[in-house]
């Protein structure tokens, strides 16, 4: 199941600068976009969303930004802290199809002090 | 904060044993899933609940697995006959109404089947 997919594996980054984490889908029936934080063992953070009508959502730190004709989001993390090292999954949603959430491969992020 | 809870945390159990997983959603949402995610690959979906019953499921939640919401608080997941390949993480997630789009995830049930 490609539908979502996160092609880095992993990002470094130092304490203070810009995170910027990307994400690619295929199913053009996605109309709403997640990213949740996870830490080991425990269970996905919901961070932040995005609906298919907006292009960009903001809080705090963290922004989220949506390309509806090349199907790529991207979250934004400035400035970066260390505690903010965790892995970042995508998700979408259908809402015509149910409420089932399609996850990405998720993104190790490391902030570095 | 209001959270999902999940036990047992870690469950080992031999090859062909039931087993039941446990979760507590958000005491007032009405949206309840089981997702799982084996070792190095997604968090994939397996089945959500609504208002006593399966509203969807995927194709990994055969015959051998089944939910129930046995009383106001509680959110079953049963495996009948447990093989090899169900060794994942298994996470409840809970979303409030069917206006809300963020399911709040609980800290995921560890099951080992040998």
């Amino acid at each position: 199941d490609q539908q979502v997919k996160q092609n880095s594996p992993s990002l470094s980054v130092q304490e203070g600068r810009i995170s910027i984490l990307n994400c690619d889908y295929t199913n053009s029936m996605f109309d709403y976009f997640l990213w949740y934080k996870k830490y080991p063992a425990e269970g996905p953070t919901f961070l932040i969303s995005i609906s298919s009508i907006k292009d960009k959502n903001e809080d705090g730190r963290f922004t989220v930004f949506l390309n509806k004709s090349a199907k790529h989001l991207s979250l934004h993390i400035v400035p970066s802290q260390p505690g903010d090292s965790a892995v970042y999954f995508c998700a979408a949603s259908a809402s015509r199809s149910g409420s089932r959430l399609t996850f990405g491969e998720g993104t190790q992020l490391t902030v570095n002090p | 904060e209001p959270e999902v809870t999940q036990t047992p945390s870690h469950q080992v159990t031999q090859m062909g044993q039931e087993v039941i997983l446990r979760c507590v959603p958000i005491s007032n949402h009405l949206y309840f899933y089981w997702y799982r995610q084996i070792l190095g690959q997604k968090v994939e979906f397996l089945v959500s609940f609504y208002n006593n019953e399966i509203s969807e499921k995927s194709e990994i939640f055969d015959d051998q697995f089944s939910v129930e919401r046995p009383d106001g608080s509680n959110f079953t997941l049963k495996i009948r006959s447990t093989k090899l390949e169900d060794s994942a993480m298994y996470f409840c997630a809970s979303k409030a109404t069917s206006a809300h789009y963020e399911q709040y995830f609980g800290p995921g049930t560890r099951l080992t089947v040998t």
